[in-house]
């Protein structure tokens, strides 16, 4: 399953609303997970089942979606989440991940 | 606090064999699968194969079938990543990543900080 996400690069400024697409080349029902990953760091699990968000992420961060078509809101932008967000999809083995979008501070 | 602790930085050169590693903290290791992703510099995330240490069961990836060798040694709470004759094009960050979910539909909930691993002549 190919996993096509826009835009590559979003340059925000802090307190923005910014949102996240994520685009499965076939349906994944809701087994869409994000990352984010900052640099020389590992990724970090953010949401998982489309929707459900991790502890230790504030509740600006939400996912939505299902089937084909997934986003990631960040509802006010902060320093820390200047980052790169991937989304997965694990409905097949094995799961694949979209090539990320940049968050940078614009 | 569960972790996972990767091996360290590895420079090699092209024909060299290889094997990294990564130990897990605060869990019972044997009782979970453990993953290894590629990324490639400056690229995205590669599943690349999965483990139970419990049994050994083993996948990979078709894109890797092959081209690696995943084992682990579940009383030392170890999983490991094995080339046998490294390429240039091996180059890459590995992460090992702890899946989560049921039926082979698995997210990653927990990973290392990765082994940064260079095959260069």
């Amino acid at each position: 399953i190919l996993m096509t996400q826009s835009p590559a690069t979003l340059s925000v400024s802090p307190g923005e609303r910014v949102t996240l697409s994520c685009r499965a080349s076939q349906s994944v029902s809701n087994n869409l997970a994000w990352y984010q990953q900052k640099p020389g760091q590992a990724p970090r699990l953010l949401i998982y089942r489309a929707s459900a968000r991790v502890a230790g992420f504030p509740a600006r961060f939400s996912g939505s979606g299902s089937g084909t078509e997934f986003s990631l809101t960040i509802s006010s932008l902060q320093a820390e989440d200047f980052a790169v967000y991937y989304c997965q999809q694990y409905n097949n083995w094995p799961g694949t991940f979209g090539q990320g979008t940049q968050v940078e501070i614009k | 606090e569960e972790q996972l602790a990767q091996s360290r930085a590895e420079v090699k050169k092209p024909g060299d064999s290889l094997m990294i590693s990564c130990q897990g903290y605060g869990y019972t290791f044997s009782s979970y699968w453990i993953a290894w992703v590629r990324q490639m510099p400056g690229k995205g995330l590669e599943w690349i194969g999965v483990i139970y240490p419990g049994d050994s069961d083993t996948r990979y990836s078709p894109s890797f079938q092959g081209q690696v060798t995943i084992s682990a040694d579940k009383s030392s709470n170890i999983a490991y990543l094995q080339w046998s004759s490294l390429k240039a094009s091996d180059s890459a960050m590995y992460f090992c990543a702890r899946p989560m979910g049921v039926e082979s539909k698995w997210y990653f909930d927990l990973w290392g900080r990765g082994t940064p691993v260079i095959v260069s002549s």
